[in-house]
């Protein structure tokens, strides 16, 4: 939506690190999350981020929020082709579970 | 637990033909919601329910109904199918923050 926005595209060689971005403009912003979809597919919940956190580490994702900037970010370490997808980024706000999601960014690795 | 199921997986109507997507879950999550995916948009939301016997309207709700009889179902329903409503459709249930998505429908309206 609106309120969130992702760059569209992104390619990235196997065994590099991607950095998928992602800013909202909702200050009462509560939850921030990551999705990956592959072709076909439904969502899948990747990670989230609660908003009094900064960082967030998961085996090879690792999710960092800047508050006052309002932009969130997912890398992903070793990127294998199976990392292929696009990834949405969402936000809600506590105790409603409406969830505002970015247009996805869709990642291609090459090998 | 099958999760979140959704039927059909693929759907093709005329315009002004009617018909019901449907969703079930079984975590016993009270809250429900309807999304579109279209290209280059993300996912917008449809209608959402907080529980049985309550609905509420999302970003996009215009041609669409629900109902929420039971916590486990929350058709979505197009009373005369517009192709503006080729789309692929999910549903979600919630608990705890995280969202789970049913694997979608993919209507078409010719």
């Amino acid at each position: 939506g609106e309120d969130v926005e992702q760059s569209l595209f992104l390619s990235v060689r196997e065994g590099d690190s991607s950095v998928i971005n992602c800013t909202y403009t909702d200050s009462s912003s509560t939850y921030l999350y990551w999705y990956k979809q592959e072709p076909g597919a439904g969502l899948q919940l990747l990670t989230y981020i609660f908003s009094n956190m900064d960082m967030k580490q998961d085996q090879r994702l690792t999710v960092l929020l800047n508050k006052k900037d309002k932009h969130l970010s997912l890398r992903i370490a070793d990127t294998q082709t199976g990392d292929s997808a696009i990834y949405f980024c969402a936000e809600s706000v506590m105790n409603d579970y409406k969830l505002s999601f970015g247009a996805g960014t869709t990642v291609t690795v090459r090998a | 637990n099958a999760g979140v199921t959704q039927t059909p997986k693929f759907q093709v109507l005329k315009t002004g033909q009617s018909m019901t997507l449907q969703c079930a879950q079984d975590m016993n999550h009270e809250y429900m919601s309807w999304y579109r995916q279209d290209p280059g948009m993300g996912l917008r939301l449809i209608h959402y329910s907080v529980g049985a016997g309550i609905t509420d309207q999302g970003e996009v709700p215009n041609g669409y109904n629900v109902s929420r009889s039971t916590t486990e179902d929350f058709p979505l329903r197009l009373l005369s199918a517009a192709p503006s409503q080729t789309s692929v459709y999910f549903c979600a249930s919630n608990q705890n923050n995280e969202q789970f998505f049913g694997p979608g429908t993919r209507l078409t309206v010719l």
